[in-house]
């Protein structure tokens, strides 16, 4: 079956501007998981939402990151007021009971 | 808070050799999974190998098996058999059982693999 998509592969924008990015879980699963890896950085934990309960936003490193999930499906990560140090891959993962599914990655690049 | 350390940045092997890769994590919950990823230069994150801190037995899935020391707070990666598309990042990862279950990773190590 399909697994977890992500677009754009890779998004290059100017500091200052607003970027949003998309993520299309598993179907069915019913959790889904944003992480940013830095270069040469492991995985931080930003936001996770289960069903229909309150998102964990605890990672979430400023107000200006902002994440929604409809449902159980889609969900977008929007960045506003980006700034240079925001460039980095962002992972998505969805998960039905212990493993967690990853996509392949949105690379935003601030300029 | 759980940590997960990886303090090897590099790590290079033999084609045909066996290589390991060390992890230790720091964690005051009883009930968990240790999980080690790899990621190629595609940065699709691919589960290897998975470990629950309830089972004593070491986790093995083919030439990939683990040697995990819960007392020690201690989990090492044998890759066996090395191949040329062995070469990736490979990320140690920890998750306590239970909902909101988020992976704290380690920074990764390097593997290259010589032909």
């Amino acid at each position: 079956g399909a697994g977890v998509s992500q677009s754009p592969s890779n998004k290059v924008t100017e500091k200052g501007k607003d970027v949003e990015l998309r993520c299309d879980p598993i179907s069915g699963h019913t959790a889904l998981y944003w992480y940013r890896q830095r270069l040469g950085q492991g995985l931080e934990f930003l936001i996770y939402f289960q069903g229909n309960s309150a998102p964990d936003k605890s990672g979430l490193p400023s107000d200006r990151f902002s994440a929604e999930r409809t449902g159980e499906s889609v969900s977008t990560l929007t960045i506003q007021r980006t700034q240079q140090e925001d460039s980095a891959v962002y992972l998505c993962a969805s998960s039905l009971i212990r493993e967690q599914f990853f996509g392949p990655g949105t690379r935003l690049t601030v300029l | 808070a759980q940590t997960v350390t990886q303090s090897q940045p590099e790590m290079s092997v033999q084609e045909a050799e066996t290589v390991t890769l060390s992890c230790t994590y720091d964690t005051s919950e009883s009930d968990y999974y240790l999980f080690w990823y790899k990621q190629p230069p595609s940065r699709q994150m691919i589960l290897v190998i998975r470990q629950e801190a309830y089972k004593q037995q070491n986790a093995t899935e083919n030439r990939f098996s683990v040697n995990f020391q819960k007392a020690a707070k201690s989990f090492s990666l044998k890759i066996s058999d090395s191949q040329l598309g062995d070469a990736a990042m490979y990320f140690c990862a920890y998750r306590r059982n239970g909902a909101n279950s988020k992976l704290t990773f380690g920074k990764g190590i390097t593997l290259s693999v010589r032909p």
